[in-house]
C-alpha cells in the first residue's frame, strides 16, 4: 500500500477483556516498530522488528503485552486482560533499511488505534 | 540508560517570530538523530535527519537543525515560523541506527 496502515482506528473495551490491533508496513520495509503514546506524553518505544532477527521486546511494560510479525509484513500487538492505564493511541511505524548504512532510515508512521480501557 | 530531553513542553510564537527547539540525548557513542513532526489530525512525518558529515542539516519547510557533538545536543531551529508551523515536534536518537528513543515533544502554537 501506500503507507502504513493500522486497524482499528479506534478501540473501545472493557477493563480486563484482551484486545489485538493490526499494523499493515510500507510494502518491502523490513523493520516494523510499535510505540505508545499517552495522553500529553510522548512516544514510549515498545518493541521492534527487524527482519528475520529476534525482536527487540525490551520496552514491552509488562507480560500481557505481546506482538507478532509475519515475515516482513503484518504485525499485531496484543495486550492481555486491559487495564486502564493501557489506554492510549498505539503507533505503527515500518522503514527501510538504508544498505550503505547497514541500518534503518526514516520511520514511516501509521495513523495510530485509539485505545480507551473503560 | 538513553534518553531524550526536549526543554520546552509548551512555545507559544507570533508570526515571523525565530525558533528554536532544544534537543538532549544522553548516549555516548555513534547515534543517528531525527526530528519528526505531527500537524494537527495528520501522522508523525520526518522533519530532518543527521547521521553524519556536515553537523548542520536542513529539512523541510526551512527548518534546519544542528548537531554539537561535544554538548550531546540537536537543536530545531527556523528563522521565522508561519501560523502553519503550528504542530507538535519531537526529536528522536537512534543509537546505533535501529531501536529509536523520542522525546517528550514540544508543542509549537504560532499566532497568526
Amino acid at each position: 500500500g501506500a503507507g502504513v496502515s493500522q486497524s482499528p482506528s479506534n478501540k473501545v473495551t472493557e477493563k480486563g477483556k484482551d484486545v489485538e490491533l493490526r499494523c499493515d508496513p510500507i510494502s518491502g520495509h523490513t523493520a516494523l516498530y510499535w510505540y505508545r503514546q499517552r495522553l500529553g506524553q510522548g512516544l514510549e518505544f515498545l518493541i521492534y522488528f527487524q527482519g528475520n532477527s529476534a525482536p527487540d521486546k525490551s520496552g514491552l511494560p509488562s507480560d500481557r503485552f505481546s506482538a507478532e510479525r509475519t515475515g516482513e509484513s503484518v504485525s499485531t500487538l496484543t495486550i492481555q486482560r486491559t487495564q486502564q492505564e493501557d489506554s492510549a493511541v498505539y503507533l505503527c511505524a515500518s522503514s527501510a533499511r538504508d544498505r550503505e548504512r547497514r541500518n534503518y532510515n526514516e520511520q514511516f508512521f501509521g495513523p495510530g488505534t485509539r485505545l480507551t480501557v473503560l | 540508560a538513553q534518553s531524550v530531553s526536549q526543554h520546552n513542553h509548551h512555545v507559544i510564537l507570533s508570526e515571523a517570530a525565530s525558533l528554536e527547539l532544544g534537543c538532549n540525548y544522553s548516549y555516548g557513542g555513534t547515534v543517528n538523530l531525527f526530528w519528526y513532526v505531527q500537524y494537527p489530525g495528520q501522522h508523525l512525518q520526518l522533519l530532518l535527519k543527521y547521521f553524519s558529515g556536515d553537523p548542520l542539516v536542513k529539512g523541510i519547510k526551512g527548518f534546519e537543525a544542528e548537531f554539537i557533538k561535544s554538548k550531546f545536543s540537536f537543536n530545531l531551529r527556523k528563522p521565522s515560523v508561519q501560523w502553519s508551523d503550528t504542530a507538535e515536534y519531537f526529536c528522536a536518537v537512534a543509537p546505533g541506527g535501529f531501536k529509536t528513543i523520542f522525546g517528550a515533544g514540544t508543542r509549537l502554537f504560532v499566532k497568526a
